[in-house]
């Protein structure tokens, strides 16, 4: 089975540029977060949407960030102009959550991000 | 709010060494206990899990211990390999509060041939 999936693997692009992010979710699950990996401040909590639906946005760094679920099994993260601050490595992971249960999260390979 | 602390690394080791990573945490309700792995380059991915005080969870010779009285979720290993190099997750979730995994900052492991 494939696991989840994210496009591109590494981007470099210049400030004041968008940013486009895609994570494809394991088929059958219907949990999808996005999380943000620094040196500095370790994995944060970007965005966790059930079922297509956005429920927590609380991570999300500023107004230049949005996410979006199009559809059940694919999603975006943008950014709008996108800043060297923003240079980090992005992982989107997926799940399948059922009534009073966490299921395990599972990991996409990520998706390495330069601003210059 | 809840948290979750883990010894901070990087931790250095002979391959066959005895490996400890010690992981606390602090939380209201009756949380699940993770530790997940990552691998250089790679994302992260489940080591093993507990769901209740006093489970033991267990994966490719870890194990950790839920241990309510001490608020601890403990990593283990008899004798490490040189593949085992990484960078190690404690974390907690609680389904009666909501689906989010809280994550401790993660402790490098490096393990020398």
């Amino acid at each position: 089975d494939a696991g989840v999936i994210q496009s591109p693997r590494h981007e470099v692009t210049e400030m004041g540029q968008e940013v486009t992010l895609r994570c494809k979710l394991i088929s059958g699950h219907n949990s999808l977060f996005w999380y943000r990996q620094t040196m500095m401040r370790g994995l944060e909590l970007l965005i966790y949407f059930n079922n297509n639906v956005p429920i927590d946005d609380s991570g999300m760094p500023e107004d230049r960030f949005s996410a979006k679920m199009p559809n059940a099994s694919f999603s975006t993260l943008k950014i709008q102009p996108s800043e060297p601050r923003d240079s980090a490595v992005y992982f989107c992971a997926s799940s399948f959550k059922r009534t009073g249960g966490i299921e395990t999260q599972y990991f996409g390979p990520g998706t390495r991000l330069l601003v210059l | 709010g809840d948290s979750v602390t883990q010894m901070e690394g990087p931790v250095t080791l002979s391959e066959e060494a005895f490996l400890t990573i010690n992981c606390t945490y602090t939380a209201t309700g009756y949380p699940s206990l993770f530790w997940y792995v990552q691998y250089p380059g790679e994302g992260l991915q489940l080591l093993l899990k507990a769901t209740k005080a006093d489970d033991k969870g267990s994966n490719k010779g870890f194990e950790a211990t839920y241990r309510k009285e001490t608020t601890s979720f403990h990593l283990e290993k008899g004798s490490v390999q040189v593949s085992d190099s990484a960078v190690y997750f404690c974390a907690l979730s609680d389904p009666e509060r909501d689906d989010k995994i809280i994550f401790g900052k993660g402790t490098r492991l490096h393990i020398l041939p």
